[in-house]
C-alpha cells in the first residue's frame, strides 16, 4: 500500500500550546482517520472523516478531509502532558487495506 | 467490555521455531487484521480476512500465515520462513472492510 507523507517527524512544545500536523498522500482518498499511539500499547482512533471539507472535532482535537482529498490535517489545542504520544494518520484509497503515516511523536514538557 | 485481544503481551521465538500470536474479538466485527509495526516505521499490513474462512496477503506476507476459523479469532503464525520477525505486532478489527478499525494492545517479539 502507499506510504504516506505525515509531518513533522516529532515535535516538542510547552504545555498549552496549540499544535498542528498534516498528512498527504499522491492519490485520492476515500477515507481519513487520526490515531494516538501510547508506548508498548495499540493505536486507538481519534477521529474519522469520511468526506471532502469535513471538519470535525473531538473535544480539543480538530482534524479535516482536504477538499483536494489528498491531505488531512490535525490540530491539538492548549496541550496537556497526557497528550503525549505518536499520532498517526491513515487512510482508505480503496478497498480494505488501510494506509498509514509514520507518525508524529509528540513531547509536552511543562 | 467489547474489545480486541492480544495475547501473549511478550513472546520469545527460537531459531527455527513457529510461534502462534492470539487475536480475538468480541465486537462482532466482520474484518480483522494483521499489522507489522517496527520502531519509528508505519504500520505495514501482513494479511487481512472479510469474513469466515475467507482472508487476503498484504504488504509483507511472506513468512506469515494466518486462518479465519471463526469470526472472533485471526490467528497469525510467524513462521521459520520469517528471518526477521522482532517487531511489535498489532491485530484490528472493523465492522466491515471500509470502516474505521480499531486495534489490540499487540504482541511484542523478539528472538532469543
Amino acid at each position: 500500500g502507499q506510504q504516506l507523507n505525515q509531518s513533522p517527524q516529532s515535535m516538542f512544545i510547552q504545555e498549552g500550546e496549540d499544535v498542528s500536523m498534516n498528512c498527504t498522500s499522491s492519490s485520492i482518498f476515500n477515507t481519513w482517520l487520526w490515531y494516538k499511539q501510547d508506548p508498548g500499547e495499540g493505536p486507538v482512533l481519534l477521529i474519522a472523516l469520511y468526506k471532502a471539507g469535513e471538519l470535525t472535532s473531538n473535544g480539543r482535537l480538530t482534524a479535516q478531509f482536504g477538499i483536494t482529498r489528498k491531505d488531512s490535517f490535525l490540530n491539538i489545542s492548549a496541550s496537556i502532558p497526557s497528550d503525549v504520544g505518536i499520532y498517526f494518520c491513515a487512510g482508505h484509497e480503496s478497498g480494505y487495506a488501510l494506509n498509514f503515516g509514520k507518525g508524529t511523536s509528540l513531547l509536552v514538557t511543562p | 467490555d467489547g474489545g480486541i485481544t492480544q495475547s501473549p503481551k511478550y513472546l520469545f521465538r527460537k531459531e527455527g521455531q513457529n510461534v502462534t500470536l492470539s487475536c480475538e474479538q468480541n465486537l462482532n466485527h466482520d474484518a480483522m487484521y494483521w499489522y507489522r509495526q517496527d520502531p519509528g516505521q508505519g504500520l505495514r499490513l501482513i494479511y487481512y480476512s472479510q469474513i469466515v474462512n475467507d482472508f487476503q496477503k498484504g504488504d509483507i506476507a511472506e513468512g506469515y500465515s494466518v486462518s479465519r476459523e471463526k469470526k472472533e479469532s485471526f490467528p497469525l503464525t510467524v513462521t521459520s520462513a520469517q528471518k526477521n520477525p522482532t517487531a511489535f505486532y498489532l491485530c484490528a478489527s472493523s465492522r466491515t472492510g471500509s470502516q474505521p478499525q480499531h486495534f489490540g494492545d499487540g504482541t511484542r517479539l523478539s528472538i532469543l
